[in-house]
């Protein structure tokens, strides 16, 4: 069965400089990886996925995320945090219509 | 929250009461999901449906029941055998067919039961 791990709960940034967020992945097969972000409250908003091809992959709100095959990972990144980007970020990997989700890094970005 | 609606946003129940969250969806998505989030523990699935009168269970289906009698509608009830109720829950939906579609979220439910 795939599975993700976000192994950071916590992620502290100054406004302006770069973020990431991590992800690992285990799938047997192909992986079809997702980043999801949410805002106190509220569901869960599609950022960005990877299926196949670039292995930088650019979505909603300037973020990106890099896939890296050899290493199981798939790491949300930003050049420029801004403080609207305080949030919990949830990484995902589907096979087989099953979609599983990591437990959720929580990303503040301080003025 | 692209099209997929769940009501109400708060609901508040006695322990003992069997509470039903509504989730509706424009998407004309075939599947459609339950989780339940908890601090710290992510999304969990409870069931989920990727046909009109089919469902199935996911990780932690106990104490909750489902139907989906039309496309675009997925209740879940929460029955009085569920132990630890308290808790957001959250609906989505997608297409189906293909591994690489994301799923939609509606905005949630915050359920308290004392």
């Amino acid at each position: 069965a795939q599975s993700v791990a976000q192994p950071e709960d916590q992620v502290n940034v100054a406004e302006g400089n770069p973020l990431t967020v991590k992800c690992t992945y285990s799938v047997s097969g192909n992986p079809y990886l997702f980043w999801y972000v949410q805002y106190p409250n509220r569901g869960l908003q599609f950022l960005l996925k990877y299926i196949t091809g670039d292995n930088l992959v650019k979505g909603s709100y300037g973020f990106e995320a890099e896939f890296n095959k050899s290493q199981t990972s798939f790491h949300l990144k930003k050049p420029s945090a801004l403080v609207s980007d305080s949030a919990l970020y949830f990484c995902a990997v589907r096979a087989n219509n099953d979609m599983r989700f990591g437990a959720g890094t929580r990303l503040t970005v301080k003025p | 929250d692209g099209g997929i609606t769940q009501s109400p946003k708060y609901l508040f129940r006695k322990e003992g009461q069997n509470v039903t969250l509504s989730c509706e969806q424009n998407l004309n998505h075939d599947a459609m999901y339950w989780y339940r989030q908890d601090p710290g523990q992510g999304l969990r699935l409870i069931y989920y449906s990727q046909i009109v009168n089919d469902f199935q269970k996911g990780d932690i289906a106990e104490g909750y029941s489902v139907s989906r009698e039309k496309k675009e509608s997925f209740p879940l009830t929460v029955t009085s055998a569920q132990k630890n109720p308290t808790a957001f829950y959250l609906c989505a939906s997608s297409s189906i067919g293909a591994s690489e579609y994301e799923q939609y979220f509606g905005p949630g439910t915050r359920l308290t039961v004392t």
